[in-house]
């Protein structure tokens, strides 16, 4: 079946810091989304791409969508303490009812 | 315009007894997917329903899980004869149209005795 990566599952960096982590699927997708979920919290929605090679920002957050929409990244420019939490990107293929495959997540920790 | 809402926030049961979550979608989404998470794990589809009709369960353990999204009132997951591993948190989302952002509501905490 479908599966998304996320490696690592955890990262910590220092507050300023710049941080990026990446999301690989293993088959191409229609749509990748990104979610932030914080301690004890539910995921929020952050991002959809949609479109090969798409980039998005968000302030301080950049997104991309890779050329074969199979792979995505998520950049953050110099971390503050309000980042952390648990970052999921989820992908979905086409005619899968819009089933979302989600990766298992990385969780960000900001050393202040 | 309310977000999603999922009650009860915190649900304890023994073993055996039976558990039911409800899920509200926003007003104006027929769409609703229900996820399960594990501590430290992603979330993991469980069943996609519309109004009165199960679209997709492929993430539904075969036995004793079921879930209705009935023309009126909110949509339920029910879980019966419930075992320790049952616990986890259950997050719904909804969508107004097949392929748009998922709004999640806040999720049912379900700790199994």
């Amino acid at each position: 079946g479908q599966q998304v990566m996320q490696i690592p599952q955890y990262q910590h960096v220092q507050e300023g810091e710049d941080f990026t982590t990446y999301c690989n699927s293993s088959t191409t997708l229609s749509n990748i989304q990104w979610y932030k979920q914080r301690p004890g919290g539910h995921p929020v929605f952050l991002i959809q791409l949609v479109k090969s090679g798409e980039v998005k920002k968000q302030k301080r957050l950049t997104f991309q969508f890779g050329e074969a929409k199979k792979n995505s990244s998520l950049h953050i420019t110099a971390t503050q303490t309000t980042d952390v939490g648990t970052y999921f990107c989820a992908g979905e293929v086409a005619g899968a009812n819009s089933k979302l495959t989600f990766g298992k997540g990385i969780t960000l920790s900001v050393r202040p | 315009n309310a977000g999603v809402m999922q009650n009860p926030r915190h649900l304890v049961r023994r073993r055996g007894q039976e558990a039911r979550l409800r899920c509200s979608p926003m007003k104006g989404h027929s769409h609703v997917y229900w996820y399960r998470q594990l501590p430290e794990e992603g979330l993991k589809f469980m069943v996609y329903l519309q109004k009165e009709n199960i679209i997709d369960e492929s993430g539904m353990p075969k036995e004793r899980f079921s879930a209705e999204f009935p023309k009126e009132g909110p949509s339920i997951l029910r879980i019966q004869q419930v075992v320790r591993g049952d616990s986890a948190a259950y997050f719904c989302a909804s969508s107004p149209i097949p392929g748009e952002t998922q709004y999640f509501g806040p999720g049912t905490r379900l700790l199994v005795l």
